[in-house]
């Protein structure tokens, strides 16, 4: 199974951008990275997608260098609001039940300062 | 987007007493769903896959007979717990992919169901 590694926490401060790195260094061909956010007693929900170079939507931005062994989430001034756990996802997105998709690492806790 | 909805999103029950609890994908058709257990300052782990029309895939460790997987229609996956005692108490998570229409196959989640078993 593909295994991700993120930093357990980090801290920001109302208005700074923030970049979460996640390395997966046996990632395969097929893999796609997909970021969530999670907040307390609810499930994920999808922040981002990405296979190679630069993704970007409304929310955030996904940088993935050439090699695809890390990916970094990029969060533009970030709120109170965003204050959650940050999960990467490595895995085929097209193979049905592929369970290289389905496991979750440890994630990275976002707390955002006033 | 895609919407996987689960209900109940909170139970209290007794031990011993079996619960269920329900994953529909709201708009979309799902061949396959998956179960997630979270436990309290934990990531999710997955219990198991839910396939429309066949058994159920479980992952190591995770007990057949006492975590009941049913997947009777495209659109609704159930799990029941039997038999719940407290260390089954959890926040239990369901996923579903969207390959239809312009569905990428990304992965939904319901927004969780808080298991306590007294």
């Amino acid at each position: 199974l593909a295994k991700t590694t993120q930093p357990i926490s980090m801290d920001s401060y109302e208005g700074q951008e923030v970049n979460i790195t996640c390395s997966h260094n046996n990632i395969a061909t097929n893999d796609y990275i997909t970021w969530y956010q999670q907040f307390p007693s609810q499930g994920p929900r999808f922040i981002i997608q990405g296979y190679k170079t630069k993704v970007t939507n409304e929310v955030a931005s996904l940088f993935i260098p050439a090699d695809r062994k890390s990916s970094t989430l990029s969060l533009p001034r970030v709120s109170l609001s965003d204050t959650a756990v940050y999960y990467c996802l490595v895995g085929d997105p097209i193979s049905s039940g592929s369970a290289r998709q389905l496991t979750f690492g440890s994630g990275t806790q976002l707390t955002v300062l006033p | 987007g895609a919407v996987v909805s689960q209900h109940p999103s909170r139970v209290i029950c007794k031990s011993g007493t079996s619960v269920k609890i329900e994953c529909r994908s709201l708009d979309f058709q799902a061949t396959t769903m998956f179960w997630y257990r979270q436990f309290p300052k934990q990531s999710l782990m997955l219990m198991a896959t839910s396939n429309e029309g066949s058994k159920a895939t479980y992952e190591q460790g995770v007990e057949k007979d006492k975590f009941l997987i049913n997947h009777a229609s495209l659109t609704l996956s159930t799990l029941t717990v039997t038999s719940a005692h407290p260390e089954d108490s959890s926040f239990y998570i369901c996923s579903a992919r969207d390959y239809g229409g312009s569905g990428t196959g990304e992965l939904f989640f319901g927004e969780g169901s808080r298991l306590t078993v007294l």
